[in-house]
Protein backbone atom coordinates (compact mmCIF):
# COMPACT_ATOMS: atom_id res chain seq x y z
CA UNK A 1 0.00 0.00 0.00
CA UNK A 2 1.64 3.86 -0.84
CA UNK A 3 2.43 6.10 2.01
CA UNK A 4 2.92 9.38 1.14
CA UNK A 5 4.87 11.39 4.18
CA UNK A 6 5.40 14.93 4.47
CA UNK A 7 7.51 16.18 7.60
CA UNK A 8 6.91 18.76 9.63
CA UNK A 9 3.52 19.06 9.42
CA UNK A 10 3.97 23.14 9.82
CA UNK A 11 7.04 25.76 9.23
CA UNK A 12 7.63 29.14 9.73
CA UNK A 13 9.72 31.36 7.73
CA UNK A 14 10.49 34.79 7.50
CA UNK A 15 10.13 37.08 3.85
CA UNK A 16 12.79 36.13 0.88
CA UNK A 17 14.25 32.90 2.00
CA UNK A 18 14.32 30.52 0.05
CA UNK A 19 12.77 27.11 1.21
CA UNK A 20 12.52 23.40 0.56
CA UNK A 21 9.50 21.45 1.24
CA UNK A 22 9.93 17.16 1.64
CA UNK A 23 7.61 14.20 0.13
CA UNK A 24 8.69 10.61 0.77
CA UNK A 25 6.58 8.06 -0.45
CA UNK A 26 6.73 4.22 -0.26
CA UNK A 27 6.28 2.58 -3.24
CA UNK A 28 8.72 4.02 -5.99
CA UNK A 29 6.53 2.45 -9.11
CA UNK A 30 4.42 5.09 -9.83
CA UNK A 31 3.59 7.27 -12.54
CA UNK A 32 3.65 10.90 -11.32
CA UNK A 33 3.97 13.19 -8.34
CA UNK A 34 1.89 16.01 -8.11
CA UNK A 35 2.61 19.47 -5.62
CA UNK A 36 -0.64 20.80 -5.07
CA UNK A 37 -1.47 24.19 -2.58
CA UNK A 38 -4.74 24.51 -0.11
CA UNK A 39 -5.59 27.91 0.81
CA UNK A 40 -7.79 27.57 4.19
CA UNK A 41 -11.35 26.69 3.80
CA UNK A 42 -10.59 25.85 -0.13
CA UNK A 43 -9.88 22.85 -2.71
CA UNK A 44 -6.96 22.39 -4.39
CA UNK A 45 -4.55 23.51 -7.13
CA UNK A 46 -2.34 22.12 -8.77
CA UNK A 47 1.31 23.52 -8.77
CA UNK A 48 3.24 20.90 -10.59
CA UNK A 49 3.53 17.74 -12.03
CA UNK A 50 6.48 15.43 -12.68
CA UNK A 51 6.33 12.38 -14.58
CA UNK A 52 8.12 9.51 -13.27
CA UNK A 53 10.84 9.82 -16.82
CA UNK A 54 11.02 13.58 -15.40
CA UNK A 55 13.76 14.36 -12.40
CA UNK A 56 11.94 18.37 -12.80
CA UNK A 57 9.19 20.58 -13.08
CA UNK A 58 9.52 24.71 -12.87
CA UNK A 59 7.16 27.61 -12.87
CA UNK A 60 7.99 30.69 -11.69
CA UNK A 61 9.58 30.26 -8.24
CA UNK A 62 8.41 27.10 -7.96
CA UNK A 63 11.12 24.18 -8.18
CA UNK A 64 9.58 20.19 -8.07
CA UNK A 65 12.33 17.59 -8.27
CA UNK A 66 11.74 13.97 -7.85
CA UNK A 67 13.71 10.92 -7.06
CA UNK A 68 12.01 7.95 -7.92
CA UNK A 69 14.26 5.31 -6.91
CA UNK A 70 14.62 6.96 -3.50
CA UNK A 71 10.86 7.87 -2.85
CA UNK A 72 11.55 11.22 -2.45
CA UNK A 73 10.11 14.67 -3.97
CA UNK A 74 10.97 18.53 -2.86
CA UNK A 75 9.35 21.65 -3.89
CA UNK A 76 11.69 24.33 -3.53
CA UNK A 77 10.35 27.87 -3.47
CA UNK A 78 12.52 30.77 -3.89
CA UNK A 79 12.55 34.00 -2.53
CA UNK A 80 9.41 32.84 -0.47
CA UNK A 81 6.76 35.98 0.01
CA UNK A 82 3.51 36.13 2.89
CA UNK A 83 1.11 35.19 -0.42
CA UNK A 84 2.90 31.88 -0.27
CA UNK A 85 1.29 31.02 2.85
CA UNK A 86 -0.45 28.02 2.51
CA UNK A 87 -0.54 23.99 2.76
CA UNK A 88 1.06 22.07 0.19
CA UNK A 89 0.31 18.93 -0.29
CA UNK A 90 2.17 16.16 -2.19
CA UNK A 91 0.88 13.47 -4.26
CA UNK A 92 1.16 10.49 -6.34
CA UNK A 93 -0.41 8.57 -9.02
CA UNK A 94 0.34 4.74 -8.69
CA UNK A 95 -0.84 3.67 -12.13
CA UNK A 96 -3.25 4.28 -15.07
CA UNK A 97 -7.05 4.54 -14.34
CA UNK A 98 -5.68 4.64 -10.22
CA UNK A 99 -5.83 7.09 -7.60
CA UNK A 100 -3.77 9.78 -6.09
CA UNK A 101 -2.61 9.06 -2.72
CA UNK A 102 -2.15 11.60 -0.40
CA UNK A 103 0.40 12.84 2.20
CA UNK A 104 -0.80 15.02 5.07
CA UNK A 105 0.51 18.56 3.42
CA UNK A 106 2.88 20.63 5.25
CA UNK A 107 1.61 24.26 6.62
CA UNK A 108 3.81 27.05 5.15
CA UNK A 109 3.32 30.67 7.14
CA UNK A 110 5.85 33.49 5.50
CA UNK A 111 6.24 36.13 7.97
CA UNK A 112 6.21 39.99 6.69
CA UNK B 1 -7.21 24.62 -17.91
CA UNK B 2 -10.36 22.67 -17.23
CA UNK B 3 -12.90 23.98 -14.23
CA UNK B 4 -14.66 21.82 -11.70
CA UNK B 5 -17.38 23.25 -9.73
CA UNK B 6 -19.19 22.26 -6.41
CA UNK B 7 -22.77 23.00 -5.07
CA UNK B 8 -23.46 24.22 -2.12
CA UNK B 9 -19.93 25.63 -1.05
CA UNK B 10 -20.78 24.86 2.67
CA UNK B 11 -23.54 23.73 4.11
CA UNK B 12 -25.01 23.55 7.59
CA UNK B 13 -27.91 20.81 8.47
CA UNK B 14 -29.35 19.26 11.79
CA UNK B 15 -28.60 16.09 12.65
CA UNK B 16 -30.25 13.02 10.95
CA UNK B 17 -31.38 15.04 7.76
CA UNK B 18 -29.99 13.90 4.31
CA UNK B 19 -27.46 16.23 2.34
CA UNK B 20 -26.85 16.70 -1.48
CA UNK B 21 -23.30 17.81 -2.93
CA UNK B 22 -23.23 18.53 -6.63
CA UNK B 23 -20.36 18.07 -8.56
CA UNK B 24 -19.77 19.66 -12.52
CA UNK B 25 -17.18 19.38 -14.86
CA UNK B 26 -17.84 22.69 -16.90
CA UNK B 27 -15.69 22.07 -19.90
CA UNK B 28 -14.74 18.88 -20.32
CA UNK B 29 -16.50 15.35 -20.03
CA UNK B 30 -15.59 13.46 -16.61
CA UNK B 31 -15.67 9.70 -17.60
CA UNK B 32 -14.07 9.47 -13.41
CA UNK B 33 -15.26 11.67 -10.85
CA UNK B 34 -13.58 11.03 -7.01
CA UNK B 35 -15.05 11.73 -3.27
CA UNK B 36 -12.55 12.97 -1.12
CA UNK B 37 -12.87 13.75 2.43
CA UNK B 38 -10.35 16.04 4.63
CA UNK B 39 -10.82 16.57 8.02
CA UNK B 40 -8.96 19.10 9.87
CA UNK B 41 -5.16 19.18 9.70
CA UNK B 42 -5.33 15.43 7.78
CA UNK B 43 -5.33 14.69 4.26
CA UNK B 44 -7.36 13.88 1.42
CA UNK B 45 -9.06 10.42 1.92
CA UNK B 46 -10.59 8.71 -1.28
CA UNK B 47 -14.05 8.16 -0.37
CA UNK B 48 -15.22 6.64 -3.73
CA UNK B 49 -14.48 6.40 -7.27
CA UNK B 50 -17.51 6.67 -10.08
CA UNK B 51 -17.33 6.07 -13.48
CA UNK B 52 -20.60 7.50 -15.58
CA UNK B 53 -23.49 5.00 -15.80
CA UNK B 54 -22.41 2.42 -13.51
CA UNK B 55 -21.94 1.93 -9.49
CA UNK B 56 -19.26 3.59 -7.50
CA UNK B 57 -16.40 1.59 -5.78
CA UNK B 58 -16.13 2.32 -2.61
CA UNK B 59 -13.22 2.54 0.04
CA UNK B 60 -12.76 0.35 3.15
CA UNK B 61 -14.46 1.62 5.90
CA UNK B 62 -16.37 4.00 3.64
CA UNK B 63 -20.41 3.26 4.09
CA UNK B 64 -21.98 3.23 0.72
CA UNK B 65 -25.42 3.43 2.14
CA UNK B 66 -24.94 5.99 4.49
CA UNK B 67 -22.96 7.74 1.55
CA UNK B 68 -24.52 8.06 -2.03
CA UNK B 69 -22.86 8.41 -5.21
CA UNK B 70 -24.92 9.08 -8.43
CA UNK B 71 -22.82 9.86 -11.78
CA UNK B 72 -25.62 10.14 -13.85
CA UNK B 73 -24.00 11.97 -17.19
CA UNK B 74 -20.53 12.75 -17.99
CA UNK B 75 -20.72 16.46 -16.36
CA UNK B 76 -22.16 15.89 -13.07
CA UNK B 77 -21.95 13.73 -10.22
CA UNK B 78 -23.86 13.57 -6.65
CA UNK B 79 -22.82 12.55 -3.10
CA UNK B 80 -26.00 12.58 -0.86
CA UNK B 81 -25.15 11.77 3.07
CA UNK B 82 -27.87 10.14 4.43
CA UNK B 83 -29.11 10.77 7.78
CA UNK B 84 -26.30 12.59 8.63
CA UNK B 85 -24.21 13.00 12.38
CA UNK B 86 -22.02 15.65 13.67
CA UNK B 87 -18.96 13.44 13.04
CA UNK B 88 -19.81 13.58 9.31
CA UNK B 89 -18.86 16.75 9.41
CA UNK B 90 -16.05 17.51 7.24
CA UNK B 91 -14.68 19.07 3.91
CA UNK B 92 -15.70 17.20 1.10
CA UNK B 93 -13.77 17.83 -1.93
CA UNK B 94 -14.49 15.97 -5.50
CA UNK B 95 -12.45 15.45 -8.95
CA UNK B 96 -12.72 14.98 -12.16
CA UNK B 97 -10.99 12.81 -14.82
CA UNK B 98 -11.68 13.42 -18.67
CA UNK B 99 -9.58 11.86 -21.16
CA UNK B 100 -6.19 12.01 -19.54
CA UNK B 101 -5.87 9.19 -17.20
CA UNK B 102 -3.06 10.79 -15.17
CA UNK B 103 -4.83 14.02 -14.68
CA UNK B 104 -7.66 14.65 -12.07
CA UNK B 105 -9.09 18.41 -11.55
CA UNK B 106 -10.53 19.32 -8.43
CA UNK B 107 -13.63 21.08 -7.10
CA UNK B 108 -12.99 23.70 -4.53
CA UNK B 109 -14.89 21.51 -1.69
CA UNK B 110 -17.74 21.85 0.22
CA UNK B 111 -17.65 22.13 4.16
CA UNK B 112 -20.21 20.64 5.77
CA UNK B 113 -21.39 21.17 9.75
CA UNK B 114 -24.28 18.46 10.83
CA UNK B 115 -25.45 19.86 13.94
Amino acid sequence: KQEVTQIPAALSVPEGENLVLNCSFTDSAIYNLQWFRQDPGKGLTSLLLIQSSQREQTSGRLNASLDKSSGRSTLYIAASQPGDSATYLCAVFTGANSKLTFGKGITLSVRP
Amino acid sequence: GAVVSQHPSRVICKSGTSVKIECRSLDFQATTMFWYRQFPKQSLMLMATSNEGSKATYEQGVEKDKFLINHASLTLSTLTVTSAHPEDSSFYICSARGADPETQYFGPGTRLLVL
